[in-house]
């Protein structure tokens, strides 16, 4: 079944450490997006990419960094986690025609 | 520049009671498409419905419905005979051009919709 996977479900860390948050999806979408979602519930893009090799810094500045060297796969990461961190993370994909398909999201606490 | 605007933040209902969540837009294309999701307390977004520009028929769902009106640039979400298992976080999101294939999608601010038995 096509799907869009995201790793760890939750995940708690201490300040400083360095960490990745797994995305992969099973539907060959071109294009996927990294959207932070603070407590307060709002949704803010902070990375997205059309393609291999191609990404783009979205609207709220953002500390991560993310690669994509595979189709399927957009993970983000944290060189040095903070507790302004500390949100929920999730990913997506979309293919013209097919709309957008959203993770079940990583939450991340920093301590 | 692309806005989702969600005025309500919080509404609470007594279960059976009718709700409309409102949610008005803003954008420069002249083609775009709209969306509803729904976030339970477990975190996933779960898709409702999509609506493209050129297409102002209302929808039904079930209990669910949606007016699109472009003249007011408005896209509201009513739930009739709302139950307990209705309560979640609603968001309503917009992306464009056609021409742009599937652009970011831009979020409102989300409405918690709590339905108390």
């Amino acid at each position: 079944e096509a799907d869009i996977y995201q790793t760890p479900r939750y995940l708690v860390i201490g300040t400083g450490k360095k960490i990745t948050l797994e995305c992969s999806q099973t539907m060959g979408h071109d294009k996927m997006y990294w959207y932070q979602q603070d407590p307060g519930m709002e949704l803010h893009l902070i990375h997205y990419s059309y393609g291999v090799n191609s990404t783009e810094k979205g609207d709220l500045s953002s500390e991560s960094t993310v690669s994509r060297i595979r189709t399927e796969h957009f993970p983000l990461t944290l060189e040095s986690a903070r507790p302004s961190h500390t949100s929920q993370y999730l990913c997506a994909s979309s293919e013209e025609g097919d709309g957008y398909t959203f993770g079940s999201g990583t939450r991340l606490t920093v301590v | 520049a692309q806005k989702v605007t969600q005025a309500q933040t919080e509404i609470s209902v007594v279960e059976k009671e009718d709700v409309t969540l409102d949610c008005v837009y803003e954008t420069r294309d002249t083609t775009y498409y709209l969306f509803w999701y729904k976030q339970p307390p477990s975190g996933e977004l779960v898709f409702l419905i999509r609506r493209n520009s050129f297409d102002e028929q209302n929808e039904i769902s079930g209990r669910y419905s949606w007016n699109f009106q472009k003249s007011t640039s408005s896209f509201n979400f009513t739930i009739t005979a709302s139950q307990v298992v209705d309560s979640a976080v609603y968001f309503c999101a917009l992306s464009g051009p056609f021409n742009s294939g599937n652009t970011p999608l831009v979020f409102g601010k989300g409405t918690r919709l709590s339905v108390i038995a």
